[in-house]
């Protein structure tokens, strides 16, 4: 099935910096997201991003489908952005059927 | 709009007992979609239904986990007997029919400890 990998694991930033974090995946996809997992566990949409460019106030997003790749740029990091950020991607499973595949996540720690 | 509601928040458990959680998807959604988180991992696709369908289990332990989703809206998962592994947060999700390959939603998830 579809591997999804995540880079970097751990990242530590001072407040506003900024970041980018890597997904890349080994397959075809028709899906990918950006979720930021919360301290309570929540999973939060960040982007929803098969292809293009997408931004949302300080965060942005850009897949590149064809060379299997997307970016989550986080620019001027605060405290609240601490968390751990999932790439998942919607690919063929060993059943040949689809389903959303996660990464393992870049856990974030912004330091005031 | 609804998000995706799960209960119980929390559930501790001894091993050997058996447990269920419930979850209701967003409304209109027909894809609902059940995952194990182990602490430091990513979220593993446990089981995925469209309506009350079975699209895929083959993660799924079937020897003591099970799902179900009977009129297509709501839906449980159960554990019998429970095992210390499966200690975790178990999430569940929403999305239209996976045709259209639309986004997907979760809900706040249920932490289940084994003990």
């Amino acid at each position: 099935g579809i591997q999804v990998e995540q880079s970097p694991p751990d990242l530590i930033l001072q407040e506003g910096a900024n970041s980018t974090l890597r997904c890349n995946f080994s397959d075809s996809v028709n899906n990918l997201q950006w979720f930021h997992q919360n301290p309570w566990g929540q999973l939060i949409n960040l982007f929803y991003i098969p292809s293009g460019t997408k931004q949302n106030g300080r965060l942005s997003a850009t897949t590149v489908a064809t060379e299997r790749y997307s970016l989550l740029y986080i620019s001027s990091s605060q405290t609240t952005d601490s968390g751990v950020y999932f790439c998942a991607v919607r690919g063929f499973m060993d059943t040949g059927r689809r389903a959303l595949t996660f990464g393992s996540g870049t856990r974030l720690q912004v330091q005031p | 709009e609804a998000g995706v509601a799960q209960s119980p928040r929390y559930k501790i458990i001894e091993k050997r007992q058996s447990v269920a959680f419930w979850c209701n998807p967003i409304s209109g959604h027909a894809t609902l979609y059940w995952y194990q988180q182990i602490l430091g991992q990513g979220p593993k696709l446990l089981i995925q239904f469209q309506n009350n369908g079975v699209v895929d289990d083959s993660q799924l332990p079937k020897d003591r986990f099970s799902a179900e989703r009977l009129k297509g809206v709501d839906s449980t998962l159960k554990i019998q007997p429970a095992k210390l592994e499966d200690s975790a947060v178990y999430l569940c999700a929403s999305s239209q029919p996976t045709g259209f390959a639309t986004e997907a939603f979760f809900g706040q998830g249920t932490r289940l400890t084994v003990v």
